[in-house]
Order: C-alpha cells, then sequence, then structure tokens
C-alpha cells in the first residue's frame, strides 16, 4: 500500500499559482498517480493523474521527477472557485489498495 | 451525459433506526462504490460493485451495514441499526473499469446525521 502525504492545509491569493506537493515514497513500479478535487457539499472531481514527468490538461498540471517518490500538482492563477479539498492518490492495475487521504485543504483568498 | 444520482440528499434519524440510500450510476457504467466520508476527512471505501458482483468489500461493517445491486444498476446501501458515528456523508461513485486508477464520477451525496 502506497501511503500518501500532503500538507493539511495551504493558503493562497487569486492569480497566483498554487503547488501541492504529495509524497509517496514506497509508489511500486506499476502506480499511477491521480488528483481529485472536492468543493464543499460535493463529491470529489477527477482533475488529472499520470504515470512521469509532466502531465498537463485545461484544469492542472502534474509534475512528477525521475524517481516518482512525490509528486506536484500545479493550478495556474488560482480564483477563489479555486477552494476546495484536493487529494493525491496512488495506486496502479490490479492494485485495488488506492485510497483517499484527509486531502489537502486549498484556500483561495482575494 | 446525466450524472450520478443519489437521494436522499439529507436525512435524519436517531440511533437505532434504519435509513437507506439510493444510487443511480451514470448509464454504462460497470463499477459502482459506495464511500462513507466523515467530516474531516477523505472518503472511506465502504464497498466496490463489478456489475451485480461485489469486488470489495473489506471496508464494510456488515454487522450493521448492507449493499445490494441486484440488477447491475442502480444499488442501495443500507443501515441497521445506526449508530451516531454513522453521521457522515454517503457517496456513491461509478466508473467504466474495475480498476479504482480509472476515473470515479462521484454523485452529491447524502449526508446522514444520527440523533
Amino acid at each position: 500500500l502506497a501511503k500518501t502525504t500532503q500538507p493539511i492545509s495551504m493558503d493562497s491569493y487569486e492569480g497566483q499559482e498554487v503547488n501541492i506537493t504529495c509524497s509517496h515514497n514506497n509508489i511500486a513500479t506499476n502506480d499511477y498517480i491521480t488528483w481529485y478535487q472536492q468543493f464543499p457539499s460535493q463529491g470529489p472531481r477527477f482533475i488529472i493523474q499520470g504515470y512521469k514527468t509532466k502531465v498537463t490538461n485545461e484544469v492542472a498540471s502534474l509534475f512528477i521527477p525521475a524517481d516518482r517518490k512525490s509528486s506536484t500538482l500545479s493550478l495556474p492563477r488560482v480564483s477563489l472557485s479555486d477552494t476546495a479539498v484536493y487529494y493525491c492518490l496512488v495506486g496502479g492495475l490490479n492494485n485495488n489498495d488506492m485510497r483517499f487521504g484527509a486531502g489537502t485543504r486549498l484556500t483561495v483568498k482575494p | 451525459e446525466a450524472g450520478v444520482a443519489q437521494s436522499p440528499r439529507y436525512k435524519i434519524i436517531e440511533k437505532r433506526q434504519s435509513v437507506a440510500f439510493w444510487c443511480n450510476p451514470i448509464s454504462g457504467h460497470a463499477t459502482l462504490y459506495w464511500y462513507q466520508q466523515i467530516l474531516g476527512q477523505g472518503p472511506k471505501l465502504l464497498i466496490q460493485f463489478q456489475n451485480n458482483g461485489v469486488v470489495d468489500d473489506s471496508q464494510l461493517p456488515k454487522d450493521r451495514f448492507s449493499a445490494e445491486r441486484l440488477k447491475g444498476v442502480d444499488s442501495t446501501l443500507k443501515i441497521q441499526p445506526a449508530k451516531l458515528e454513522d453521521s457522515a456523508v454517503y457517496l456513491c461513485a461509478s466508473s467504466t473499469r474495475t480498476d479504482r486508477i480509472h476515473e470515479q464520477f462521484f454523485g452529491p451525496g447524502t449526508r446522514l446525521t444520527v440523533l
């Protein structure tokens, strides 16, 4: 079971870039890194997933160093509506130990 | 495309009473999950179905919780009898594949308060 560690909370201001780092020191060879976002009173929403190097979509970027022991979710130019909890999960095909941790509570201030 | 539907959205019961939650996944999604999310914590998986079969129910408190997905489409989760510590949001999610790394689509959840 690949345990993940991420900050409990972060504050930012509108227009800034936010980077949330997740540590997963015992990630397995076949594991992927997945991030979900959860707004208050809603279910989590898939944001991005990667295996190595960098992945970018319309919402975020995911940076994964060569050793894959950590990953960084990057949110460009955040707005108040990006205030949410962000979860980092690690797991692979045929590995059903992928679990949600406590997540990182991001608060974007005006 | 319609999302995952859940009902009711809110439920208040007294301890020792019974309660049931309903979930209708996205059409065509064979995999269905039930999660429990206690305030301030991440979602905890209770049970995973693939069509109408159980893939994983290792974290389901089977003495009081039960779930079924008889026709491989919608699902119900029941608690009988409820305890105070069952107060939480119950989330249903669905996916096209069994492996949990595949995108899970979550419903809005049912907020349960046990008094």
